[in-house]
């Protein structure tokens, strides 16, 4: 099976950096998704690593270590819309191609 | 991004009636569509994955019999939550993926409360 963790909830300042961190624990790994939801709207995309390292994409990064089973997205300035539900998503190797979804960070940014 | 839409966003219904609820990719062809439900403070737990022309592959624990799947083009799916009781409220989500399968688009959800 598989299991993904991450903080349920976390809270900043406009302007500020905030990391959300994910954990997993997988039988093979095939690439780690990270999406924004806001509330009563479906996750729209933000990023995917299969590679450890970090990509960059505006304000938001994200970073994968394979070894580790972690990742991280990193969001700058953070801005009073960034206020959301921020899902990882893990696909695993040799089976379904489809991932399964973290429970969600509830990210409150206040000003 | 491509776009997918769902259709009714929000549905409200009587105790033991059916709900049918249709997803639609409207700028590409989608090989497979996914259906998930999504509870409160959830996170998305898949229902079942369907590709075109082809019967629905169910996830474990969730009954085909009531939520009947429907693939029959490559650009609609449509979900039917037959006899509908006050525990099949939820957020319903579609998703759609071309072969390329690195990337799926959501639909903007189904709200559905079954009084």
């Amino acid at each position: 099976g598989q299991n993904i963790d991450q903080p349920t909830e976390m809270t900043a300042t406009e302007g500020a950096i905030v990391q959300i961190n994910c954990t997993y624990q997988t039988s093979g790994f095939n690439g780690l998704f990270w999406y924004q939801q806001h509330a009563g709207e479906a996750p729209t995309f933000l990023s995917y690593n299969v590679l450890d390292g970090l990509e960059e994409k505006g304000r938001f990064s994200s970073f994968l270590s394979r070894s580790k089973g972690y990742s991280y997205l990193l969001l700058k300035e953070l801005q009073m819309k960034d206020s959301a539900s921020y899902l990882c998503a893990v696909r695993v190797s040799g089976g379904s191609y489809i991932p399964t979804f973290g429970r969600g960070t509830s990210l409150i940014v206040h000003p | 991004g491509a776009v997918v839409s769902q259709h009714p966003s929000w549905v409200i219904c009587k105790s033991g009636t059916s709900v049918k609820i249709e997803c639609r990719s409207l700028d590409f062809q989608a090989t497979t569509m996914f259906w998930y439900r999504q509870f409160p403070k959830q996170s998305l737990m898949l229902m079942a994955t369907s590709n075109e022309g082809s019967k629905a592959t169910y996830e474990q624990g969730v009954e085909k019999d009531k939520f009947l799947i429907n693939h029959a083009s490559l650009t609609l799916s449509t979900l039917t939550v037959t006899s509908a009781h006050p525990e099949d409220s939820s957020f319903y989500i579609c998703s759609a993926s071309d072969s390329a399968i690195n990337e799926q688009f959501f639909g903007p959800g189904t709200r559905l409360t079954v009084l």
